[in-house]
């Protein structure tokens, strides 16, 4: 059973502060990582995908790969209250139906 | 506007009558999928369609059915719903296999209870 696994939280982070979500996974043979927003009562968005080791940079959005470490994180810089939410990590497996598997998902609460 | 549009967005039904849930994507997609999400859980692969007449298992498909008769429409068949299938259901597209391109973009979700 490939598993994808992430801390519930819930994260507190003071405005303005980086917030660090961090995901691990089972399958060394994992080739693409996704991180979903959700906000409560609606649908999951992507915010960020990365495929390869190293640092992946999208606005105030930086998402890391340990391929070694089987480990993917997501940081948020300048955190607002807008990124409250729930941030699902995601990951691809290609082989039996080419299919994400979710983790549970991190809560993140940014205070003011 | 490119959109997943799913229907209804709720709905309460009694054990054993027959429901569908309509999913529909107007971006020419190949890859479609339903998910369920539970607390604690997370989000669950149902089914998936590859594309056309093309359909196949997810992790959870007990108590499913699903059909791909046009590109654009997955529809969610529950033949005789159960208290247990009680949840929040994600539709999905993506252009190719969701693993292999940037995700996949989701329905707005319908919550459904069962009584």
């Amino acid at each position: 059973q490939k598993e994808v696994e992430q801390n519930s939280g819930p994260l507190s982070v003071p405005e303005g502060a980086i917030a660090s979500l961090n995901c691990t996974y089972s399958d060394r043979g994992s080739q693409s990582f996704f991180w979903y927003r959700q906000y409560s009562g609606k649908s999951p968005e992507l915010i960020m995908f990365i495929y390869s080791n190293g640092d992946k940079e999208d606005g105030r959005f930086t998402a890391q790969l340990n391929k070694a470490s089987q480990y993917v994180s997501l940081l948020i810089r300048d955190s607002q209250p807008s990124d409250s939410a729930t941030y699902l990590c995601a990951v691809g497996f290609t082989g039996g139906g080419n299919k994400l598997t979710f983790g549970t998902g991190t809560q993140l609460k940014v205070e003011l | 506007e490119a959109q997943v549009t799913q229907n209804p967005r709720y709905l309460i039904t009694v054990t054993g009558k027959k429901l569908t849930v309509t999913c529909s994507q107007n971006m020419n997609h190949e890859y479609m999928s339903w998910y369920r999400q539970d607390p604690g859980l997370g989000l669950r692969q149902i089914y998936y369609s590859m594309n056309v007449e093309v359909t196949d298992k997810g992790d959870v498909p007990e108590g499913y059915k699903v059909s791909r008769k046009e590109k654009r429409n997955f529809p969610l068949i529950l033949e005789s719903p159960s208290p247990n299938q009680t949840s929040l259901y994600f539709c999905a597209s993506s252009l190719g296999a969701p693993a292999s391109v940037a995700g996949a973009f989701f329905g707005q979700g319908t919550r459904l209870t069962v009584v």
